[in-house]
């Protein structure tokens, strides 16, 4: 079955630390998608990539990085600079923009990030 | 600037009852929306959508009109089940090749038996 994997399912970091979340997607989709979701609130965009080797920084891409060196990959580094990162972080693709269904996301089932 | 605003919730009802969820939107251009579920821990799911004016979307139940007029897209279902708890977006997508999202806060739905 196609689908998006993220892990792990929960993470816990000491203050400080640089930490990686995995995203990886089987749906030969072109664009991924980074979000941070927390509680009582919606979804705010950290980074997005178009096609391989490239992306653009979201709506709040400060203390975050990113790479996609491979389609089927886009990890996100929420890095020590992050100033409040225990939030709950979705992963998301869909198939690209030059199909019709370009803006038709698919979502993995999110990684939960606790800094202790 | 794009926005969206979704009615503030939780949003309590007994099995059975009739829903309503409203969501307004602000855009420039022509956007598409969508209504995405997320059930509790999980990521979110793409319930329907509508990208042009008058397009009605469903799904399982689900209704909602994109209504250009009064910029709305509310979504409705008849007959809710317990199974249907869980926190509702309403988002999105303005006409560009980004293809970004643009979400309200959540409507939390719980369903009494």
């Amino acid at each position: 079955d196609g689908g998006i994997t993220q892990s792990p399912k929960y993470l816990f970091r000491k203050e400080g630390q640089n930490v990686t979340l995995s995203c990886e997607q089987n749906l030969n989709h072109d664009a991924m998608y980074w979000y941070r979701q927390d509680p009582g609130q919606g979804l705010r965009l950290i980074y997005y990539s178009q096609i391989v080797n490239d992306f653009q920084k979201g709506d709040i891409a400060e203390g975050y990085s990113v790479s996609r060196e491979k389609k089927e990959s886009f990890p996100l580094t929420v890095t020590s600079a992050q100033k409040n990162p225990t939030a709950f972080y979705l992963c998301a693709s869909s198939i690209g923009w030059a199909s019709p269904a370009y803006n038709e996301q698919f979502f993995g089932p999110g990684t939960r990030l606790t800094v202790l | 600037g794009n926005s969206v605003t979704q009615m503030e919730g939780p949003v309590t009802l007994s099995e059975e009852a009739f829903l309503t969820i409203n969501c307004t939107y602000t855009a420039t251009g022509y956007p598409s929306l969508f209504w995405y579920v997320q059930y509790p821990g999980e990521g979110l799911q793409l319930l329907l959508k509508a990208t042009k004016a008058d397009d009605k979307g469903s799904n399982k139940g689900f209704e909602a009109t994109y209504r250009k007029e009064t910029t709305s897209f509310h979504l409705e279902k008849g007959s809710v089940q317990v199974s249907d708890s869980a926190v509702y977006f309403c988002a999105l997508s303005i006409s560009s090749n980004t293809g970004k999202l643009i979400f309200g806060q959540g409507t939390t739905l719980q369903v009494k038996p």
